[in-house]
């Protein structure tokens, strides 16, 4: 049963540490998708990517996030230096261009900064 | 700018009734459309989908059918279980491949 692995699942920090997201896609999905859950804001995109290149990172604060997928097997989504307005729910998911894009989330990483 | 637009939660149903949850949609061309649901403490699931107008999607006995006529994708289910307590998200891809959620609609249904 293929699943997308999110590590890790939870994440206490300090406000102005570095805090780094790990997924692993789904073997064979050649696009991989950041979302952030909040109670106020939903889910909101923040970053896809499709062959491993970023198509869209425009729901992503660019002086402290970023994202990356170093291979077909791993993306990361690095928060530096975070804050307490950062705390929410991070999800990945992965897709396949030929089914439409319809996408496989991964259990999620919840952040919390104090 | 495309989006998606839901009915607001919550909503609480007893075991057996049924269920509609409104979904209406903003975009151009023929976006495929996606409804998700969410456990607690889980992330999404893909409930079904429709890729082209008047395609119904199931999945599970729930149902939602496509209609490009009045920019529709409502989600029913004609008998809900207390196993079907969640959030459901209706959400579109455009032709841009750009990607839109709604805010989720939570569902309780009662025993």
């Amino acid at each position: 049963d293929a699943r997308v692995t999110q590590t890790p699942r939870h994440k206490v920090t300090e406000m102005g540490q570095e805090v780094t997201m790990r997924c692993q896609p789904i073997l064979g999905h050649n696009t991989v998708f950041w979302y952030r859950q909040t109670m106020m804001q939903g889910l909101e995109l923040l970053a896809y990517f499709r062959n491993r290149a970023p198509l869209d990172d425009s729901g992503m604060p660019k002086d402290r996030f970023s994202a990356e997928m170093p291979d077909a097997t791993l993306a990361t989504l690095k928060i530096q230096p975070s804050e307490p307005r950062d705390s929410a729910v991070y999800f990945c998911a992965s897709g396949l261009q030929s089914l439409s894009y319809e996408q496989y989330f991964g259990p999620g990483t919840r952040l919390t900064v104090t | 700018g495309d989006s998606v637009t839901q009915m607001e939660g919550p909503v609480t149903l007893s075991e057996e009734a049924f269920l509609t949850i409104n979904c209406t949609y903003t975009a151009t061309g023929y976006p495929s459309l996606f409804w998700y649901v969410q456990y607690p403490g889980e992330g999404l699931q893909l409930l079904l989908k429709a890729t082209k107008a008047d395609d119904k999607g199931s999945n599970k006995g729930f149902e939602a059918t496509y209609r490009k006529e009045t920019t529709s994708f409502h989600l029913e289910k004609g008998s809900v279980q207390v196993s079907d307590s969640a959030v459901y998200f209706c959400a579109l891809r455009n032709t841009g491949n750009q990607f839109y959620f709604g805010t989720g609609t939570s569902l309780t249904v009662i025993p």
